[in-house]
């Protein structure tokens, strides 16, 4: 079946370095979508990507989406200790109604 | 305030006592949906629901039922938990199928 993988699965930084997670799709996607999920919390909304090639930022988060919108990716510049957290992206299966999420990437963040 | 709430927040249960996790949105959202999240895993979908009396199975349906009966609530039921079950649940709604989750704060279900 539609399978969304992430990687890596998890990811240690220096506060101050940059991060990316990656999301790959086995079939094409209509649109992706990032959460993130803080340590014992639940996963919040970040953003949505639409067309092929798309690429959007938010302050230090940048987000593209694959010009074959099969793949995606997020990559934060400069990371801080707020930024710990899992992300996952999302995205519709292929015909139906469902949504399916990759597993997530951990971000661990070390003052 | 905008928001999905579930109850109860953590639970403790035996092998085959029914039970029922709830979830209620006040967005007038039409799409609802329960996932699992377990480690490793991700948020795998158990059901969703596109309106009222429309559900259908996600991607880990089996030893779950739900129900919409109103446009607001969408109930999870475990008929006969198994420690197979011990997970932590989200419910989330949307707008539809490609609008962006709003996720519930989450059920932590333990079941021995």
């Amino acid at each position: 079946g539609q399978q969304v993988m992430q990687i890596p699965q998890y990811q240690h930084v220096q506060e101050g370095e940059d991060f990316t997670t990656y999301c790959n799709s086995s079939t094409t996607l209509s649109n992706i979508q990032w959460y993130k999920q803080r340590p014992g919390g639940h996963p919040v909304f970040l953003i949505q990507l639409v067309k092929s090639g798309e690429v959007k930022k938010q302050k230090r988060l940048t987000f593209q989406f694959g010009e074959a919108k099969k793949n995606s990716s997020l990559h934060i510049t400069a990371t801080q200790t707020t930024d710990v957290g899992t992300y996952f992206c999302a995205g519709p299966n292929t015909g139906g109604f469902k949504t399916i999420f990759g597993a997530g990437t951990r971000l661990f963040v070390k003052a | 305030e905008a928001q999905v709430t579930q109850n109860p927040r953590y639970l403790i249960t035996v092998t085959g006592k029914k039970l029922t996790v709830t979830c209620s949105q006040n967005m007038n959202h039409e799409y609802m949906s329960w996932y699992r999240q377990d480690p490793g895993l991700g948020l795998r979908q158990i059901y969703y629901s596109m309106n009222v009396e429309v559900t259908d199975k996600g991607d880990v349906p089996e030893g779950y039922k739900v129900s919409r009966k109103e446009k607001r609530n969408f109930p999870l039921i475990l008929e006969s938990p198994s420690p197979n079950q011990t997970s932590l649940y989200f419910c989330a709604s949307s707008l539809g199928r490609n609008s962006p989750l709003h996720f519930g704060n989450g059920t932590r279900l333990t079941v021995t």
